[in-house]
């Protein structure tokens, strides 16, 4: 059982180059969430998916698109990359938000230069 | 909006003292979880413990329990007989009803001192 995987670990990106953050869960979740935390401070919401087919926008969409085509994956697009961007990206997913917790994967550290 | 304040964005203690870490959050519903969170330096998100609000016992995990006050809104986390692996940065969270997602506070930094 690995729970959540993100692929990459690590990522240096030019500026205006393009990315897909890969994220996966084995747990037959339906609720999953991609934050990204920038150094010393909190995590901010980019986009959410409450099951195949569905998401919405969090706190911080701009400069990301997701998809959700299946339960399993929820992979974070980075269209024109910004320094701005530069961040730790997780990716959790959850039974339910009442509940349940959120199950975190690794994150993935991206350096925009 | 639902909100989750912490107010305490850093503290310190001795190994081997007990501290205490605040939260309040404000909400209508009546039936919920709340939850803390420990980042340690690895930077993995890691669940300490969970508290049911329909539950008037207190949770507890081993050295972490729970202060919960339902009426206050406030769920405060201690950890007893603090260890030099409890450094982290902890952040409480509570259900956004509505919107399908959790509502993180801004974190506390703890540091523990050998």
């Amino acid at each position: 059982n690995a729970g959540v995987t993100q692929t990459p670990k690590f990522r240096i990106l030019k500026i205006g180059q393009s990315m897909t953050l890969q994220c996966t869960q084995d747990m037959n979740h339906n609720y999953m969430y991609w934050y990204r935390q920038d150094p010393g401070m909190g995590l901010k919401l980019i986009y959410y998916s409450v099951g195949a087919g569905i998401t919405d926008k969090g706190e911080v969409p701009n400069g990301y698109n997701v998809s959700r085509s299946t339960t399993e994956d929820f992979p974070l697009r980075l269209e024109l990359a910004a320094p701005s961007q530069t961040s730790v990206y997780f990716c959790a997913s959850a039974r339910d938000v009442r509940y349940y917790e959120q199950y975190f994967g690794p994150g993935t550290r991206l350096t925009v230069t | 909006a639902q909100t989750v304040t912490q107010s305490q964005p850093e503290m310190s203690v001795q190994e081997a003292e007990t501290v205490t870490l605040s939260c309040t959050y404000d909400t209508s519903e009546n039936n919920y979880y709340l939850f803390w969170y420990k980042q340690p330096p690895s930077r993995q998100m890691i669940l300490v413990i969970r508290q049911e609000a329909y539950k008037q016992q207190n949770a507890t995990e081993n050295r972490f329990s729970v202060n919960f006050q339902k009426a206050a809104k406030s769920f405060s986390l201690k950890i007893s007989d603090s260890q030099l692996g409890d450094t982290a940065m902890y952040f409480c969270a509570h259900p956004n009803f509505g919107n399908e997602k959790l509502t993180f506070g801004t974190g506390t930094r703890l540091t523990i001192i050998p």
